[in-house]
């Protein structure tokens, strides 16, 4: 069964912090995507970040990082030094090969950057 | 300039009425989607289409009918509904079923008096 869990509700912290968003998923296939979204206040969801599952080298974009380890499953997302625009809720999804490109997204975790 | 546009973006409405969420996008993706994301902000595939074709029909009441009169559009239609049905629905787009990831539009919030 496929399954994503971000164990953290919610995070808050201020400016200029290291933040980092956990994210373990499930799966039996071999071959799957690992996405990160955005939802900032406005609603709208923002694509960050897809990973497919034979890539296991960590993304740096900006402030933007993330860290993909097959052996805990987990795909990890690092902010640092945050800032006030990134309070948003940010989700990890999964997608699996032959899955008609269906996403499984986990609970979201609500980031809340304080000035 | 919009790439998935969905209308209206507010929808209030009496229980027991039908309604339909419209949704395009200009990508020429081939492949479109509908998500529910309810009050916990929790997210689940409904339907999706690949050039007007279903392939995804997660468990959803029959209430909730999606209609694609071309691969560019996919409409929503929700008859009879129900409190439960308040929420706020996403459409997507993505270039086909191989895992490219998907563009959302802006979200309709549906409430349900």
């Amino acid at each position: 069964a496929q399954k994503v869990t971000q164990a953290q509700t919610e995070i808050s912290v201020v400016e200029k912090e290291d933040v980092t968003l956990d994210c373990v998923y499930e799966t039996r296939d071999t071959t799957y995507y690992l996405f990160w979204y955005k939802q900032p206040p406005s609603g709208e969801l923002v694509f960050l970040i897809r990973r497919n599952s034979f890539d296991e080298q960590n993304e740096i974009s900006g402030r933007y990082s993330w860290n993909f380890q097959k052996s805990t499953s987990s795909f990890n997302f690092t902010i640092t030094a945050s800032q006030v625009v990134d309070s948003a809720v940010y989700f990890c999804a999964l997608s699996e090969q032959g899955g008609y490109n269906k996403l499984i997204f986990g609970a979201g975790t609500r980031l809340a950057v304080h000035p | 300039d919009t790439a998935v546009s969905q209308t209206p973006k507010y929808l209030v409405t009496q229980m027991g009425n039908d309604k339909s969420i419209k949704c395009e996008q200009n990508l020429g993706h081939d492949t479109m989607y509908w998500y529910k994301q309810d009050s916990k902000k929790f997210l689940k595939i409904m339907f999706s289409y690949n050039n007007k074709e279903l392939i995804i029909n997660e468990t959803v009441p029959n209430r909730f009918s999606p209609k694609s009169p071309d691969k560019a559009h996919l409409n929503l239609h929700i008859n009879s509904l129900e409190l439960g049905d308040s929420a706020v629905y996403f459409c997507a787009s993505s270039p086909g079923t191989n895992n490219q990831p998907q563009h959302f539009g802006d979200g309709t919030r549906l409430s349900i008096l």
